[in-house]
């Protein structure tokens, strides 16, 4: 079947630091991969995507590559800011059916001044 | 920018009331989604709607679950009779392409 499987959190960082969040996926066929953020008290917003091996997708700042032979899509960010703390949740869309979205479990990051 | 409406924003009920959440779903869009969130949780899949019927359900969704899309606008969930454990934030969304997008959500709490 298809699961996400994220990094534990909570993650805690200083204001600058630099951000990796590892997504691995078990999934049949050629899925999408996403990375979704929730800010407090709001929904799912999509942060980056990427439809096939070897993209890079990317958005404000973020970065994740679709890696085949590791089926991870880990997420990175060079320079964290107060404004980055949300909860992260990186997902798959299936190539066939409803394609609907398998999320992850989720990453809280919170950012200090 | 569309984006996909959801109403109330909070909603609360007594155990084995019926509820109702609405959606407005992205007008162009022809997939619909409906996710729950319980506190703390993953986010779980629910339902997928195209074409006026079901195209895929989750264990979850159980015969007290139904949904509706009855003016072709709003895309409708409702819970005929609410359990304590049904107490959740339930996501709505509407798929261009192969991106989802999603409402704010409605926090059910179910007393």
């Amino acid at each position: 079947g298809n699961s996400v499987t994220q990094m534990e959190g909570p993650v805690t960082l200083s204001e600058e630091a630099f951000l990796t969040i590892n997504c691995t996926y078990t999934a049949t066929g050629y899925p999408s991969l996403f990375w979704y953020v929730q800010y407090p008290g709001e929904g799912l917003q999509l942060l980056l995507k990427a439809t096939k091996a070897d993209d890079k997708g990317s958005n404000k700042g973020f970065e994740a590559t679709y890696r085949k032979e590791t089926t991870s899509f880990h997420l990175e960010k060079g320079s964290v800011q107060v404004s980055d703390s949300a909860v992260y949740f990186c997902a798959l869309s299936p190539d066939q059916g409803a394609q609907k979205l398998v999320f992850g479990q989720g990453t809280r990051l919170t950012i200090n001044p | 920018e569309p984006e996909v409406t959801q109403t109330p924003s909070h909603q609360v009920t007594q155990m084995g009331q019926e509820v109702i959440l609405r959606c407005v779903p992205i007008s162009n869009h022809l997939y619909f989604y409906w996710y729950r969130q319980i506190l703390g949780q993953k986010v779980e899949f629910l339902v997928s709607f195209y074409n006026n019927e079901i195209s895929e359900k989750s264990e979850i969704f159980d015969d007290q679950f139904s949904v509706e899309r009855p003016d072709g606008s709003n895309f409708t969930l409702k819970i005929r009779s609410t359990k304590l454990e049904d107490s959740a934030m339930y996501f709505c969304a509407s798929r261009q392409a192969r991106v989802l997008h999603f409402g704010n959500g409605t926090r059910l709490t179910v007393t």
